[in-house]
């Protein structure tokens, strides 16, 4: 199947600080791509819906200014959590779709904020 | 209001039994519905999708039904294997976007 990478798998940040999360698709164009939120034994929350070129859709009560999204490119998209907390400290994950209609995810992020 | 309910214990089950699980859905009307296995502290893997007119799928030892009258859909894994044991995640497509939405997912142990 195709392939989504995501970097980094894991990143710890100071509260304050901001991180970006990079999610590439690496043999297919993805003109949408997803980003997910996931707690510890939870469902994955969609966050936001990115689309190359355009401003990203972000799903009711997540705050566009914490998650900056930008699709600059077909195959590349990125996440931005601005002024980390700690309560922003989760498991992020991307997604892109391919041809027909399966999603390919990537690896995953963990982020702790200290 | 709109939801995905997925049986939130976790299923525990001896290996070679066959392992059934369950997905409902409340106030959607998909076109189709798919299946994906985490394992954790990874992303989700795609296993298979079943469409509104498909009554069953299979592929090797995985088996979906798809009941769009009783908004259900049951994922069945036959001979199952202690390498089957991960998060189970049913998912269906909303909105304009095509937005994935997932259920919580049902975690399943194969035991030895």
């Amino acid at each position: 199947g195709a392939v989504v990478s995501q970097h980094p798998s894991r990143v710890i940040c100071k509260s304050g600080t901001s991180v970006k999360i990079e999610c590439r698709s690496l043999d297919f164009q993805a003109t949408t791509m997803f980003w997910y939120r996931q707690f510890p034994k939870q469902s994955l929350m969609l966050m936001a819906t990115s689309n190359e070129g355009s401003k990203a859709t972000y799903e009711q009560g997540v705050e566009k200014d914490k998650f900056l999204i930008n699709h600059a490119s077909l195959t590349l998209s990125t996440l931005t959590v601005t002024s980390a907390h700690p309560e922003d400290s989760s498991f992020y994950i991307c997604s892109a779709v391919g041809g027909d209609t399966e999603a390919f995810f990537g690896q995953g992020t963990r982020l702790t904020v200290v | 209001s709109q939801k995905i309910e997925q049986n939130s214990e976790a299923l525990n089950i001896q290996e070679g039994k066959t392992a059934t699980l369950t997905c409902n859905y409340t106030n959607y009307s998909p076109a189709y519905l798919q299946w994906y296995r985490q394992d954790p502290g990874r992303g989700p893997v795609f296993l298979l999708l079943i469409r509104e007119n498909e009554k069953e799928k299979r592929k090797e030892r995985l088996k979906v039904t798809f009941d769009t009258t009783l908004k259900q859909s049951l994922f069945h894994i036959t001979a199952s294997q202690p390498a089957d044991s991960a998060t189970y995640l049913c998912a269906l497509l909303s909105g304009g976007y095509n937005k994935l939405i997932f259920g919580a997912g049902t975690r399943l142990a194969v035991h030895p």
